[in-house]
Order: structure tokens, then sequence, then C-alpha cells
């Protein structure tokens, strides 16, 4: 089965800042990722779909690059809102395995 | 709007049954592929299963195979979980989530989840 690892596990950081999140997938899978934004209490929220799509309706500051086994969240400019875990997700059609990474939780520096 | 509403959680005893259901809303949604989602407290997401759009395949989690049902009334707009032989470690709140598309493989719409607590 397909792992997936992120890093940093937890990061702090200000408004402002510019932050980068890391998943490593533990064999190819081409495009096939998407990250989710988490705040506690609440259901996730898809941001990017096929490693570097922009959801509808997500803020331009977010973007996602990477193919094969190395992927990037980055959230360019953090705002207020920002502060939640961040989730990768990985797909593989056949046979169908969907994976989750562990979670980057961001919060306020 | 668009919408994923769930009911059916609550608290069975170790080898249990419990039926979880999933009401969905404005969105066609016969025409999609849908999932169920876990999170068990203070973890992380784990994938359970998919349906695709017309029910005629289904997948399973290796975690729930054999102890799990998917299913979907599009007569109903509602998505079905059938969990038997529950254990403690099912304990979580359970998402039905939509698939992109008939199967991309991402999840553009949640419900809010529904708490399942397996105990004694």
């Amino acid at each position: 089965a397909i792992q997936l690892t992120q890093s940093p596990s937890s990061l702090s950081a200000s408004v402002g800042d510019r932050v980068t999140i890391t998943c490593r997938a533990s064999q190819g899978i081409s495009s096939a990722l998407a990250w989710y934004q988490q705040k506690p209490g609440k259901a996730p929220k898809l941001l990017i779909y096929d490693a570097s799509s922009l959801e509808s309706g997500v803020p331009s500051r977010f973007s996602g690059s990477g193919s094969g086994t190395d992927f990037t969240l980055t959230i360019s400019s953090l705002q207020p809102e920002d502060f939640a875990t961040y989730y990768c997700q990985q797909f593989n059609s056949y046979p169908l395995r969907i994976t989750f990474g562990p979670g980057t939780k961001v919060d306020i520096k | 709007q668009v919408q994923l509403v769930e009911s059916g959680g609550g608290v069975v005893q170790p080898g249990g049954s419990l039926r979880l259901s999933c009401a969905a809303s404005g969105f066609t949604f016969s025409s999609y592929g849908m999932h169920w989602v876990r999170q068990a407290p203070g973890k992380g997401l784990e994938w359970v299963a998919f349906i695709r759009y017309d029910g005629s395949n289904k997948y399973y989690a290796d975690s729930v195979k054999g102890r799990f049902t998917i299913s979907r009334d599009n007569s109903k707009n509602t998505l079905y979980l059938q969990m038997n032989s529950l254990r403690a470690e099912d304990t979580a709140v359970y998402y039905c989530a939509k698939d992109l598309g008939e199967l991309l493989g991402a999840f553009d719409i949640w419900g809010q989840g529904t708490m399942v607590t397996v105990s004694s």
C-alpha cells in the first residue's frame, strides 16, 4: 500500500508568512494527489486536486505542485483563517486505494 | 445549496451493528461516486469505502472489508453505510463525501459528520 508522509508535522507561523508543506509518497502516484484543510470540529475542505488544480472558491494564495513522489502545498501569505490542519491524500484507481497523510498543523507564532 | 447530511451515529457495543445514512441535496446525486471517510478522536483521516454513481462497483479499506457495506438509493438521494461486527477501533466521526466526478479520487463536498462510539 502507498504510504504518505508529511513534513513538518506542525509549524508555527505569523500572518503574512509564506508557508510550505511537503507530502511524499512511498511510490510514484503521478499527479493523483489532493490537499485538504481541516479546522477543529469541522469537516475537511478540498483545496487542491490533481496535485496543482485549485478547487473552485479557494483563494489563490493556495497553490500545489509536484508529481511522482514529491508534492508541495504553498500558502503565499498566511491569513488568520488559514490556521488549521492540512492533509494530503493520494488516489490509486486500480485497485482502488485512497490514503491520507498524517497531517500538518499550522498554528500562530 | 449543495449539502450532505449524515445521520445514524450513536453508541453501540462491540460486535454490534449500526447503519449510517447520508442525505444529499443541491446536486445530481446519481451522477457522482460517493465515499465514506472516518476520523478517530484526535487522529487523522481514513478512507473507508466508495460506491460508483450507479452502485455497480464498491470498494473498501482493508480495515472494514467483510464487515461494512456501502450502498445507495438514487431515487432517495441517499447513501448508506451498514456497519456490522463493530470493534472499539471503529470509534470515529464518519463523514460522507462526494467525489469530484465518477471516480476522480478527491472529495469536494463533505457532510458534517456523525459520531460512532463502540464501547461496552
